[in-house]
């Protein structure tokens, strides 16, 4: 149980072009989803937190504007990085978390080239 | 906010050794301390985690110490083995806060043969 599925895992698109990222929890529902960046060598930086229903809540430095966060459902984020350009190639991993659990359970990430 | 601090940066112990990584945090409400082993281009993996109600925790191999006066914990491996290799996170959380994880900056861990 617990999976969490990211779309696509891969991702290659020409600079000031928009990416949509789909994070879904297959067998629960997530009331809290979490989406970070990792550089090549570096760890998992938290961009923002979405709750579904509601609007995100974005770490220091990251742009909101940039970076759209849609929780629709319990089940599905989407992130979508707007007007990419070569310093957004990133790998960028969802988690998922359900009320009155302590684990969050990792999306297989999705590695971001933006040419 | 929270941070959290992880050394040392690289490791490499002798197959069968022993291996120790040390994390820090500085938020006193941090009350959930999970250990990640991530391979390249892959998740991280839940190996172990510890809650702020418990000083130690043992699985297999694995252990983790929590020190919540020192704000301290250190993840354990024993017996290590090839496979074992790979960059390892510890990061830390308030469950009845936020939630989001802070991660330290990682270990990459070789195990020679």
């Amino acid at each position: 149980g617990a999976v969490v599925s990211q779309h696509p895992s891969r991702v290659i698109c020409k600079s000031g072009t928009s990416v949509k990222i789909e994070c879904r929890s297959l067998d629960f529902q997530a009331t809290t989803m979490f989406w970070y960046r990792q550089f090549p060598k570096q760890s998992l930086m938290l961009m923002a937190t979405s709750n579904e229903g509601s609007k995100a809540t974005y770490e220091q430095g990251v742009e909101k504007d940039k970076f759209l966060i849609n929780h629709a459902s319990l089940t599905l984020s989407t992130l979508t990085v707007t007007s990419a350009h070569p310093e957004d190639s990133s790998f960028y991993i969802c988690s998922a978390h359900s009320g009155g659990f302590y684990e969050q359970y990792f999306g297989p990430g999705t590695r971001l080239t933006v040419t | 906010g929270e941070n959290v601090e992880q050394h040392p940066s690289t490791l490499s112990v002798q197959e069968g050794d022993s291996a120790v990584i040390k994390c820090t945090y500085s938020d006193s409400a941090s009350n959930y301390f999970p250990w990640y082993k991530q391979e390249l281009g892959k998740r991280p993996q839940l190996i172990i985690d510890i809650r702020s109600n418990v000083g130690e925790k043992k699985d297999q191999r694995i252990a983790v110490t929590l020190n919540k006066t020192a704000k301290h914990f250190s993840l354990h491996i024993t017996e290590t083995q090839p496979e074992d290799s790979a960059v390892y996170f510890c990061a830390a959380s308030n469950i009845q806060g936020a939630q989001k994880l802070v991660f330290g900056q990682g270990t990459r861990l070789t195990i020679n043969p």
